[in-house]
């Protein structure tokens, strides 16, 4: 069936430092991919999507690309802020089967 | 904001009981999704709805049932509550079935406790 893998967290961060969140999934037929974001305390919301092979999401200076190779869809921020601090979920949806959910990541950036 | 409402908020049951949650959807959606989502975990599937028919279901038993109305607006029931049942209770809305490209939105969530 559906999965995604991701990378264990806490991750902890200075401000301004380089983020990456790894994420691999495994899906029959040719899924799409999400990233979704939960801040403390409130529901998800969708932070960057790619539908394709190759193709790059991006949102909020977030960025994922999907890669079919390795089956990854890597979730990378130039700069953070303490803003960003919330836990993120990658996601896939394949055919006729719902959205399946990484654990998530939290994330606490520190100023 | 994505314009998914959901209600109650907060909620404190104890076992055996029985919870309604509710879900509007935003404008111009006409499927519902219910997720589960226990502490420290990824949201799980419950089940969709779509044009007021159940549309698919996760790995939950029959006591968890749902309805969704003519304005696309919808109700998760848990019957016979469980210590387990704790946990955040998402619904998310779209459009036309469960297509890989369409975008869910998702609402605030209703966190349920069981005691």
């Amino acid at each position: 069936g559906n999965s995604v893998t991701q990378m264990e967290g806490p991750v902890t961060l200075s401000e301004e430092a380089f983020l990456t969140i790894n994420c691999t999934y495994t899906a029959t037929g040719y899924p799409s991919l999400f990233w979704y974001v939960q801040y403390p305390g409130e529901g998800l919301q969708l932070l960057l999507k790619a539908t394709k092979a190759d193709d790059k999401g991006s949102n909020k200076g977030f960025e994922a690309t999907y890669r079919k190779e390795t089956t990854s869809f890597h979730l990378e921020k130039g700069s953070v802020q303490v803003s960003d601090s919330a836990v993120y979920f990658c996601a896939l949806h394949s055919g006729n089967t719902p959205l399946v959910f990484g654990k998530g990541t939290r994330l606490s950036v520190i100023a | 904001e994505t314009g998914v409402t959901q209600s109650p908020t907060h909620l404190i049951k104890t076992r055996g009981q029985q919870v309604t949650l509710r879900c509007s959807s935003q404008s111009g959606h006409n499927t519902v999704s219910w997720y589960q989502q226990a502490l420290g975990q990824g949201p799980q599937f419950i089940f969709q709805y779509y044009r007021e028919e159940e549309n698919g279901r996760g790995n939950f038993p029959p006591r968890f049932s749902g309805l969704q109305f003519p304005n696309y607006s919808s109700e998760l029931n848990v019957n016979a509550l469980e210590l387990d049942d704790s946990a955040l209770y998402l619904c998310a809305t779209g459009t036309s079935g469960r297509r890989p490209q369409e975008t869910q939105y998702f609402g605030p969530g209703t966190r349920l406790l069981v005691l």
